[in-house]
Order: C-alpha cells, then structure tokens, then sequence
C-alpha cells in the first residue's frame, strides 16, 4: 500500500517555466490538497478537491492551476514559475469530504514531498 | 478565516525531559485539532487528535490538552527520546469551514542525549 505518491521529488526551473507536479493516492480518498512549506510559514494550502470533478482554492491559489483527473490523482501546474514559488510541495488526501457538514475528523495522509527551486 | 499561532519556533530539551508546544486559535467554530508530526525529509503524520467536546487525551507518552475558553491547546510529550526530535505541527478546523485544516508555523524539536 503506497499510499500518497508524489513525482517529482525534486526540481529546479528557471523563471518563466511551467511544471506540474504529479500526486496519486492509492487509499480510495474523497479529498485532496495540495499545500505548500515555506520555513516560518509552515503549511498553507494552494488548493484542494473535495470529491472528484470539484475543485477549490485555498489560502495562496495564485500562480497556480489543479487538475482533479480521477478520484486517484490531483495535479497541480505551474504556467509560468516565480522564483516566489521556490518551496517543498505536499500533497495530501482525506476520506472525508471537505466542504461537506460533517464534524469531527479530517485525517490527512501526506505524500513525501516535491523541492521546486525556481532561478 | 481561522489563525492558528503556534510557540516556541524551536524547543530543546535533554533525554528524558518533558516538552510542550502550544497553540492558540481564533476561529470560535474550530472543533478539531490535530497534531503532526514531520521528521526530516518526509511528509507529517498524525500523532493525536482532540475534538472540542473533550478536554484532554493521552497516548502513551504523548497528551494534547484543550481550553476552549482561552482558545488554545497545547501538546506534552514526555520522557522524551532521540526518535521524539522532529518538527511538530498543530492544526484547527471547523465543520463550517468545510473540515480544512489550517496549520501553525510549526516547532522543531531537538532531543538531546
């Protein structure tokens, strides 16, 4: 059981270049989300999927593009990088359904993280 | 939208020792709030989790304690080990905020021998 896999671990663009990093989760999931870590900030989320074929913004969307393939994999897209964007990627996903009027639990399962560096 | 503030930045103790790490919210709706754990190069983990109908939960060597009054919650770790040094991330969210976590800034912890 794999879990949250991400690709690539790591990447280095310069200014201007487009990327996607890739994100599949093997667990029958509902929800994704992709955040990203900067030191001192720690983690803020991009934008996230509550169900297949939906998708949402979150706290820092901008400069950003996700793709919700199937209920398996969530992509997130760079269009044209900034050297703002240098940062360690995590995607993540829940069974629950965010968005939806259910309490209690939202327990995440991260992959292990994509190290974008933008020159 | 929920702000979740998390203290110190950094903690170092000997072997042995207790630790905490606390965090506040502002969001009065919050009712969940978990703990992560990330060790280095890797993505966080769930260690523990309270929800707001309940004051304080244990696990082995691990506690996190909750204040709804005050708005904050705090995590004890215990006899602390080596294998305890990590950065740890405190979270909050709200059935109306649609079950999204917000994070704190995180605390890297050292556990010395």
């Amino acid at each position: 059981n794999a879990g949250v896999t991400q690709t690539p671990k790591f990447q280095v663009l310069k200014t201007g270049q487009s990327m996607t990093l890739q994100c599949a989760q093997d667990m029958n999931h509902n929800s994704m989300y992709w955040y990203r870590q900067d030191p001192g900030m720690g983690l803020r989320l991009i934008y996230y999927s509550a169900s297949e074929g939906t998708t949402d913004k979150g706290e820092v969307p901008n400069g950003y593009n996700v793709s919700r393939l199937n209920k398996r994999e969530f992509s997130l897209r760079l269009e044209s990088a900034a050297p703002s964007q240098t940062s360690v990627y995590f995607c993540a996903s829940s069974i629950k359904v965010a968005g939806q009027g259910i309490s209690g639990a939202n327990v995440l399962t991260f992959g292990a993280g994509s190290r974008l560096t933008v020159l | 939208g929920e702000n979740v503030e998390q203290h110190p930045s950094t903690l170092s103790v000997q072997e042995g020792d207790s630790a905490v790490i606390k965090c506040t919210y502002s969001d009065s709706a919050s009712n969940y709030f978990p703990w992560y754990k990330q060790e280095l190069g890797k993505g966080p983990q769930l260690i523990i989790d309270i929800r707001s109908n309940v004051g304080e939960k244990k696990d082995q060597r691990i506690a996190v304690t909750l204040n709804k009054t005050a708005k904050h919650f705090s995590l004890h770790i215990t006899e602390t080990q080596p294998e305890d040094s990590a950065v740890y991330f405190c979270a909050a969210s709200s059935t109306g905020g649609g079950n999204k976590l917000t994070f704190g800034t995180g605390t890297q912890l050292k556990v010395e021998l």
